[in-house]
């Protein structure tokens, strides 16, 4: 059983461009989770999703910053017009229904914003 | 409001010797609580968890943590470390069931010295 999947690993961006970070779920897994991990911190929460829906993103920025996970392939944490404070590694969780506190994380992408 | 402490930045050991990680949390009830090891641009990898029941948690690699409610406290120990165990160590809570955010301690930098 694949454990969470993301790419890419590293993603490199210019200011003012977009990057898009993908997440696969363990098989099994309906419940998709994205944190941030800014330099020297802890990972802070950001949104949580079930397939189709946006269970809560109380933790993503108010601008830039959007997530979805459709009904046919992975999730998708978007930022638009990145600067260089976005820079960052997102990681992504998944869980089994019913096990929301039971998260298993991927390897995250690390995001340079040059 | 819900936090993880952990109040060492950067603990340097000698090979062979014991180690105490420390990590403490503030939260309305008994969270779950968790040890992540992140290896340098590497993703999460899970120690060892507790849930419920024995107070005395066994994990990977030779570690170990142990619940004490009363100082709402989760140290993860190791009697006799090895170099390959410098990485960086993140405690992380989250509770009960329903609950989902987990929130993660700073993380506690470890060096071994051979």
């Amino acid at each position: 059983n694949a454990g969470v999947m993301q790419n890419p690993r590293h993603l490199v961006r210019r200011r003012g461009q977009e990057a898009r970070l993908r997440c696969s779920p363990m098989k099994g897994h309906s419940h998709v989770y994205w944190y941030r991990q800014l330099p020297e911190e802890g990972l802070k929460f950001m949104v949580y999703l079930q397939k189709e829906n946006i269970i809560d993103e109380s933790g993503m920025p108010k601008e830039r910053f959007s997530a979805e996970f459709p009904k046919e392939g992975p999730s998708i944490l978007r930022i638009q017009q990145v600067v260089r404070g976005d820079s960052a590694a997102y990681f992504c969780a998944s869980s089994p229904p019913g096990s929301a506190n039971e998260q298993y994380f991927g390897p995250g992408t690390r995001l340079t914003v040059t | 409001a819900q936090s993880v402490t952990q109040p060492d930045i950067h603990i340097t050991v000698s090979e062979g010797a014991s180690l105490e990680l420390r990590c403490n949390y503030s939260y309305g009830a008994t969270p779950y609580l968790f040890w992540y090891v992140q290896s340098p641009g590497q993703g999460l990898q899970l120690l060892l968890k507790y849930f419920s029941g024995d107070t005395l948690v066994q994990g990977i690699k030779g570690f170990e943590a142990e619940f004490k409610r009363s100082q709402s406290s989760f140290n993860l120990r190791k009697p006799s470390v090895h170099w390959s165990d410098a990485a960086e160590y993140f405690c992380a809570v989250v509770g009960g069931s329903g609950t989902y955010k987990y929130i993660f301690g700073t993380g506690t930098r470890l060096k071994v010295l051979a």
